[in-house]
């Protein structure tokens, strides 16, 4: 089984720039996460999509922040413009549902200078 | 708003070793889980537990869920080298939509 693909696995920008994030979770897996990770932290969600809708997204910073699942499958996360404390690993997950373990994608290690 | 605690911080063990961390609440979870994450790498479920006082092993580790229901217990016995990285508690409260909150971490160091 193929795991949750994230690109790219690198960003450096400028502050003020603006980025995208592509997540393609594993087939089948209805429900798709994007998480913030701050270097040592654990993980924060920032977004939860069921299929194509929105569950949960309290903690997503809405003036700097989007995320789309169009077709309930492949999932963009942009920022724009970036701040210096977005500098983070964004983590893509899926699962089948939310009552099931998910899987986590290797992430995109954005550097914001 | 809702935090876990994770201890200790951080350890280095001599392979071999038995390792114990914990994580705290102060609130509820109906779910615990831990994970284990590698560097440059997302974190992996290693094992998770629904019921409170339930014990649950995977390999070499086993975990529980406390009986407060606010607590959780992850031991690794017989250490080995790829034992390295760092381990994350999460929890979910009761609703199935409740997000998923993880714990600061414990990294883990083996000593060969």
């Amino acid at each position: 089984e193929a795991g949750v693909a994230q690109s790219p696995r690198y960003k450096i920008i400028e502050k003020r720039q603006s980025v995208a994030f592509w997540c393609n979770p594993i087939s089948g897996h209805a429900t798709l996460y994007w998480y913030q990770q701050i270097l040592g932290q654990g993980p924060k969600l920032l977004i939860q999509f069921q299929n194509n809708g929105v569950v949960d997204d309290s903690q997503l910073p809405k003036d700097r922040f989007s995320a789309e699942r169009l077709k309930g499958v492949d999932s963009t996360l942009k920022i724009q413009p970036a701040k210096l404390e977005d500098s983070a690993v964004y983590l893509c997950a899926s699962s089948f549902g939310v009552n099931y373990g998910y899987t986590f994608g290797s992430g995109t290690r954005l550097t914001v200078v | 708003g809702q935090q876990l605690n994770q201890s200790p911080q951080s350890m280095f063990i001599q392979e071999g070793e038995d390792v114990s961390m914990n994580c705290t609440s102060s609130s509820i979870f109906n779910t615990w889980l831990w994970y284990k994450q590698d560097p440059g790498e997302g974190p992996v479920l290693l094992i998770a537990l629904y019921k409170a006082g339930e014990l649950t092993s995977n390999g070499r580790l086993t975990a529980q869920f406390g009986i407060t229901r606010k607590d959780s217990f992850l031991n690794i016995s017989a250490s080995i080298p790829s034992d390295v990285g760092i381990y994350f508690c999460a929890g979910q409260r009761k609703t199935s939509y409740d997000k998923v909150i993880f714990g600061p971490g414990t990294s883990l160091s083996v000593i060969p």
